[in-house]
């Protein structure tokens, strides 16, 4: 198994333009979640989905949309990137049960100048 | 408000000693609690968790302890390696409605393992 896996790894934006978080995981997991990390701060939950073809709003969701339409899919899109969402982006995902343990990709980190 | 910290943001350790990290949290709600460890340029990885049920939970070289009554969580790491030089991260895991479940993470503490 991949586990989650993040793609692109890196990417460098100019503020206004778009583009699009691709997590995926093999896992056959129905939770999912997308984080940023800042400097200095821990992960905060943007958005995340119970299941295929739900999405909900995390603690930062603005600026940021989702979408869940295969299980093992959760893309991030960011429509006008601005220079605040400059940051580390992780995604996440869990089975089911409250305690589940949640897995993390390897992160993407975003520049948006 | 209610939140999950930190009390050390900062830990440097000699190697073979232990190492204490350790969380305050104030949602006395929450049931489960989780330590993650983060490398550099990498995701967090899971190292422990506990259930709020229970007050110790051992691992291979790490422990994690619940005091409910002050609603503190701490990682004990045992003869710290060098491999053990990571951001580490307490989760609360707390109920969002609808079912679901979201965890909310501490600011971390960096632990830096001295040879």
């Amino acid at each position: 198994n991949a586990g989650v896996t993040q793609t692109p790894k890196f990417r460098v934006l100019k503020t206004g333009q778009s583009m699009t978080l691709l997590c995926a995981q093999d896992m056959n997991h129905e939770y999912m979640y997308w984080y940023r990390q800042d400097p200095g701060m821990g992960l905060r939950l943007i958005h995340y989905s119970v299941g295929e073809g739900t999405t909900a709003k995390g603690e930062v969701p603005d600026g940021y949309n989702v979408s869940r339409l295969k299980k093992q899919n959760f893309l991030l899109g960011l429509e006008s990137a601005a220079p605040s969402q400059t940051s580390v982006y992780f995604c996440a995902s869990r089975k089911e049960v409250s305690t589940d343990t949640q897995y993390f990709g390897p992160g993407t980190r975003l520049t948006v100048l | 408000g209610e939140s999950v910290g930190l009390h050390l943001p900062t830990l440097s350790v000699q190697e073979g000693d232990n190492s204490i990290i350790n969380c305050a949290y104030s949602n006395s709600a929450s049931d489960y609690f989780i330590w993650y460890k983060q490398e550099s340029g990498k995701g967090p990885q899971f190292i422990i968790d506990i259930r709020s049920n229970m007050d110790k939970r051992q691992g291979q070289r790490v422990t994690v302890l619940l005091n409910k009554t002050v609603k503190h969580l701490s990682l004990q790491i045992a003869a710290t390696q060098p491999g053990d030089s990571a951001v580490y991260f307490c989760a609360e895991n707390r109920h969002s409605g609808a079912g679901s479940y979201q965890l909310t993470f501490g600011k971390g503490t960096k632990l830096s393992v001295i040879p």
